[in-house]
């Protein structure tokens, strides 16, 4: 199965910048995705094909790749932003999330 | 607009069987992969299989191999998920998503609304 590791936790200030990793040695050959997710909701799809951001989602979105590391960055947090988010990846085979982080807005 | 409307709450006991569906709108059901993930209470999103229903070609989880079935049936445009014997620790949100392949992989682009399968003793 696929392995992917985020940290479990993530805390900023309104107005300042989160950046949430997410690891996996299928990374370099494999497109990452991030969700968020917020209490009693389905996932949202924010980011897809490591850095592209579907229609409707917020240019403080934004995301990078790099080897095995792939980064979703959300500036100018607002309280809004404040829920679960979560990366996949996967192959012609199967897919992955990874465990989640919970970004809190101080 | 594509919306995956999924069935309703189910409640069940061991060792039952059962059997939830999804169906799409908003694009042509036959040419998009479809699958399942599973949300465990209080816990991360986990993906289960997915299956195009083109050609009823499946993939699966290895966690997930073996312990439930995808089908989709394209003359009713709707994708399912099956067990033969439910256990407690299916107990979880089951979320249904239209995936892309993006040249490399399959990933999740529009998901429904989430089907809440409670089983007990």
């Amino acid at each position: 199965s696929y392995e992917l590791t985020q940290p479990p936790s993530v805390s900023v200030s309104p107005g300042q910048t989160a950046r949430i990793t997410c690891s996996g040695e299928k990374l370099p050959r494999q497109f990452a995705s991030w969700y968020q997710q917020k209490p009693g909701q389905s996932p949202i799809l924010v980011i897809f094909k490591d850095e592209k951001r579907p229609s409707g989602i917020p240019e403080r979105f934004s995301a990078s790749s790099s080897g095995s590391i792939a980064t979703l960055t959300i500036s100018g947090i607002q309280a809004e932003d404040e829920a679960d988010y979560y990366c996949h990846s996967g192959d012609s085979s199967a897919g992955g999330f990874g465990g989640g982080t919970k970004l809190t807005v101080l | 607009e594509v919306q995956l409307v999924q069935s309703g709450a189910e409640v069940k006991k061991v060792g039952e069987s059962l059997k939830i569906s999804c169906k799409p709108s908003g694009y042509l059901f036959t040419t998009y992969w479809i699958g399942w993930v599973r949300q465990m209470p209080g816990r991360g999103l986990e993906w289960m299989a997915i299956i195009y229903p083109g050609d009823s070609d499946t993939r699966y989880s290895p966690s997930f191999q073996g312990q439930v079935t995808i089908s989709a049936d394209a003359s009713i445009g709707t994708a399912f998920l099956q067990w033969s014997s439910l256990k407690a620790s299916d107990t979880a949100i089951y979320y249904c998503a239209r995936h892309v392949y993006d040249n490399a992989g399959y990933y999740p682009d529009h998901w429904g609304q989430g089907t809440l399968v409670t089983v007990s003793s």
